[in-house]
């Protein structure tokens, strides 16, 4: 099956710097690539996705980017700021009828 | 739509008791999970839904561990006894098979077995 790793497990940055989060998968045939964020006491919510059909996608302040050849994808935040402080999930996905498979979760913390 | 429920949002009981915790999908999605959030073991998928039937419960702990979903709106976990190593945050998500894959979880059970 699917094995998703995530790295860092814990991310500490000061305000207005940058973060990146990257997680690998092992599934070729995965093609669907979500992140969710967890803030404390929070349920996780969807924030952005990316297609394999893509290589980078970006909202705002975060963007992802997908690496097929090398199996790994990236979550980055810039200018980050304390709200921004929560756990991040990485999942690989090979559609719908497809289960997730999460990874392990980082935890940011944006100091003010 | 109103998002997935669950109920309760908080539960504290003692060791040996039952608990049932109870989770409303988002109407129209086919599947249904259910996952444990602890800190030394992060988020665990338990057991999974489509339309109704269960399809993997190798995520389910053990045999007091048990889940049903007699229909489309409307799914249990239940835990039989109830041990202290069960306390977590219990989250239902639904999903549609025609979608890519994205999940939208509920609010949470935290269950505080004593």
């Amino acid at each position: 099956g699917e094995n998703v790793e995530q790295h860092p497990s814990t991310l500490s940055v000061q305000e207005g710097d940058s973060a990146v989060i990257k997680c690998t998968y092992s599934d070729s045939a995965s093609n669907y690539f979500p992140w969710y964020k967890q803030e404390l006491g929070k349920r996780p919510q969807l924030i952005i996705d990316i297609r394999s059909n893509v290589g980078e996608k970006k909202d705002q302040r975060i963007a992802v980017t997908l690496n097929k050849t090398a199996k790994h994808f990236s979550l980055h935040i810039t200018e980050t700021q304390p709200e921004d402080s929560a756990v991040y999930f990485c999942a690989a996905s090979k559609g719908g009828s497809y289960i997730p498979t999460f990874g392990r979760g980082t935890s940011l913390i944006v100091h003010p | 739509d109103a998002g997935v429920i669950q109920s309760p949002r908080h539960e504290v009981t003692e060791m040996g008791q039952e608990v049932t915790l109870r989770c409303k999908p988002i109407s129209g999605h086919d599947y249904l999970f259910w996952y444990r959030q602890t800190m030394m073991r992060g988020l665990e998928l338990l057991i999974y839904f489509n339309n109704n039937v269960p399809i993997d419960d190798s995520g389910m702990p053990e045999d007091r561990f048990s889940a049903k979903m007699p229909n489309a709106s409307f799914s249990t976990l239940k835990i039989q006894p109830s041990e202290p190593r069960d306390s977590a945050v219990y989250f239902c998500a639904s999903s549609l098979v025609s979608g890519l894959g994205e999940q939208y979880f509920g609010p949470g059970t935290r269950l505080t077995v004593t």
